[in-house]
């Protein structure tokens, strides 16, 4: 399948550590690309091939990415990380976003 | 700093063409080898890419789209456009536009701030 899956929603208290994930069949195979979203703006791109940070993009946002599972791992979560956030990758020649995980910051 | 900017109708009657165009300032569209996307968010929903233009004019779409979709490029303008026939309300959706190529082909990292087309007669 060229399916990737995320779970719905995902909370994490103040300061903690947060992990969003992004399934699919041998995704440790492909390049996976992780994007913010905050309500009411365009997504902004923070992980790209499962590790990388682009310049400007906090340390605490880092990826991962093995087997049938990718991660994006937020440390110290903060109030201004509450967004929804979006996991990609190429496959069956097409660009496939998952279908977005709601991170709350409680 | 290269910025993107869209633009075209708010509204669009059914059966109709959606017609957006988005304005890349900043930087030259043909320099740098970079690819220029349309990728479209329904309301509530997740993201879907649509296709993408390069400035040579060659261009690449969603298979799901193939049949409605054109991406094209003008250079002297420094504007690729998007356009989508047969509209129906499935079709409402903020439309950004998009580069990628700088990480990857695939990476988008650079958006404009998305325009809202409704379909509605």
């Amino acid at each position: 399948s060229s399916e990737v899956t995320q779970p719905l929603s995902v909370s994490v208290a103040l300061g903690q550590t947060a992990r969003i994930t992004c399934e699919g069949d041998n995704i440790g195979s492909k390049d996976v690309h992780w994007y913010q979203q905050k309500t009411g703006q365009a997504p902004v791109l923070v992980i790209y091939r499962d590790t990388h940070r682009p310049s400007g993009i906090p340390e605490r946002f880092s990826g991962s990415n093995s087997g049938n599972t990718a991660t994006l791992t937020i440390s110290r979560a903060q109030a201004g990380d509450e967004a929804d956030y979006y996991c990609q990758v190429w496959g069956s020649n097409t660009v496939i976003f998952g279908g977005g995980t709601k991170l709350t910051v409680l | 700093q290269v910025q993107l900017q869209e633009s075209g109708p708010g509204l669009v009657k059914p059966s109709q063409t959606l017609s957006l165009t988005c304005t890349v300032s900043g930087g030259s569209i043909t320099s740098g080898g970079y690819y220029w996307n349309w990728i479209r968010q329904h309301p509530g929903k997740g993201l879907e890419w649509m296709g993408y233009t390069y400035s040579t004019g060659n261009s690449y779409y969603n298979p799901s789209l193939k049949s409605r979709v054109t991406i094209s490029v003008d250079t002297s303008k420094n504007q690729f456009s998007v356009n989508l026939s047969s509209v129906s309300a499935a079709d409402t959706a903020v439309y950004y536009c998009a580069r990628s190529g700088y990480y990857d082909n695939h990476v988008f990292d650079m958006w404009g701030q998305g325009t809202m087309v409704t379909v509605s007669s």
